[in-house]
């Protein structure tokens, strides 16, 4: 599977806008990119994916480069629920497997 | 909205112990997962199940582990002599689907607690 890489942590304020990056490089083409989070004492969650197209839904944006290199998970106005250890994902058509493989991810913190 | 549960929410045994953690998986679905996370480390996959079968795992899931799913609703993780390792949360998860946009939605977890 294609390696991700995150920034360990990142810091927001409250009702303000985060911008979580993803550096994917060696992304293949028929590759989804993901995003999963995981509050704090609880199990992971399902945010968002996309393929080469930036999308949108109730949680969140996903802004995906040109190249597809990259990807950045944008909650328009964070709230003190949203901090959280952020996981961006590659799944591919490639493999046999359906299992989700999860880095570090970055954790969030929102300050009030 | 539907959910994944899971029992119990904390599990303290002895090592050499067995243990079954259990989950109820979302009630259409057809594919279900083990993830384990020690604390403090990354979530990692065990076990992916479908049809009956084990269809993927991990090589932590040695034959000291075993899944089942007994009836209809649930689907269970039996660690038969657990270790002092074994200690971390345990996440079960289900899919509708195998696809790669299928999404896996996750239980709260069983914290399993071996001393």
């Amino acid at each position: 599977d294609a390696k991700t890489t995150q920034p360990n942590s990142m810091e927001s304020n409250e009702e303000e806008p985060v911008h979580l990056p993803c550096n994917h490089s060696t992304i293949s083409g028929t590759d989804y990119i993901h995003w999963y989070r995981q509050l704090p004492s609880q199990g992971p969650e399902y945010v968002i994916h996309g393929l080469t197209s930036n999308v949108n839904n109730r949680m969140a944006s996903l802004a995906i480069a040109e190249d597809r290199k990259s990807s950045t998970l944008i909650l328009h106005r964070a709230t003190l629920r949203d901090a959280a250890v952020y996981y961006c994902i590659l799944r591919g058509y490639g493999g046999a497997t359906n299992k989700l493989i999860f880095g570090t991810g970055t954790l969030l913190a929102v300050q009030p | 909205e539907p959910e994944v549960t899971q029992t119990p929410s904390h599990q303290v045994t002895q090592m050499g112990q067995e243990v079954i953690l259990r989950c109820v998986p979302i009630s259409n679905h057809l594919y279900f997962y083990w993830y384990r996370q020690i604390l403090g480390q990354k979530v990692e996959f065990l076990v992916s199940f479908y049809n009956n079968e084990i269809s993927e795992k991990s090589e932590i899931f040695d034959d000291q582990f075993s899944v089942e799913r007994p009836d209809g609703s649930n689907f269970t993780l039996k660690i038969r002599s657990t270790k002092l390792e074994d200690s971390a949360m345990y996440f079960c998860a289900s899919s509708e689907g195998q696809g790669v946009t299928d999404t896996q939605y996750f239980g709260p977890g069983t914290r399993l607690t071996v001393l």
